[in-house]
């Protein structure tokens, strides 16, 4: 299995707190990945990195930030959690852009009440 | 920016059948269809992808197609087994992201 850790595995928090989840990896991949799993939505893109300090949005990057400060570990912060934030989240890493395949985390469980 | 489309979103075939799972994609700058298998509490996986200047492409019970003038591609499931109950996603990729679909939960019926 590719060496990818996300933590924490499973929170609860409360409405308006912040949230930062941690994805680590070990494999010098170049490319980190924040996805969010929802039922009937599959996985949609959150933010991503293409290197250290070098990040784009995604698809669903409203109430959420990242950052990067070593090639190992990507964060992302919710900054003001809502319960529409509520949500399984993935990290993935690839180390190349084109043609190569993305590896998945085991995921974090978020629940904000 | 990328959409993909992924249907059915739930599909049940008896044990030893066959299970087709399509995507359809907008970005026609698109080159890389990956196909991931997300099994209960855990991460997805890759199972087998796919490159644009490739038709088909098989790995013993799985293969994938593609149609780039259609932007439609699919999976097959041959001989499916038990252990072939999970979540399928399918994704395309044309630069630095990957972009999924919506999935499709498979059940395969004793």
């Amino acid at each position: 299995d590719a060496g990818i850790t996300q933590s924490p595995r499973h929170k609860v928090t409360e409405t308006g707190t912040p949230v930062t989840l941690r994805c680590h990896q070990t494999e010098n991949h170049r490319y980190m990945y924040w996805y969010r799993q929802d039922p009937g939505h599959g996985l949609r893109l959150i933010h991503y990195s293409y290197g250290v300090k070098d990040t784009d949005k995604g698809e669903v990057s409203d109430g959420y930030s990242v950052s990067r400060s070593k090639t190992e570990d990507f964060l992302l912060t919710l900054e003001s959690a809502t319960s529409s934030q509520t949500s399984v989240y993935f990290c993935a890493i690839r180390d190349q852009w084109e043609l190569t395949e993305a590896f998945f985390g085991q995921g974090t469980r978020l629940t904000v009440v | 920016g990328e959409n993909v489309e992924q249907h059915p979103s739930t599909l049940s075939v008896q044990e030893g059948d066959s299970a087709v799972i399509k995507c359809t994609y907008s970005d026609s700058a698109s080159n890389y269809f990956p196909w991931y298998k997300q099994e209960l509490g855990k991460g997805p996986q890759l199972i087998i992808d796919i490159r644009s200047n490739v038709g088909e492409k098989k790995d013993q019970r799985i293969a994938v197609t593609l149609n780039k003038t259609a932007k439609h591609f699919s999976l097959h499931i041959t001989e499916t087994q038990p252990e072939d109950s999970a979540v399928y996603f399918c994704a395309a990729s044309g630069d630095d992201k990957i972009i999924f679909g919506k999935g499709t939960r498979l059940h395969i019926l004793p």
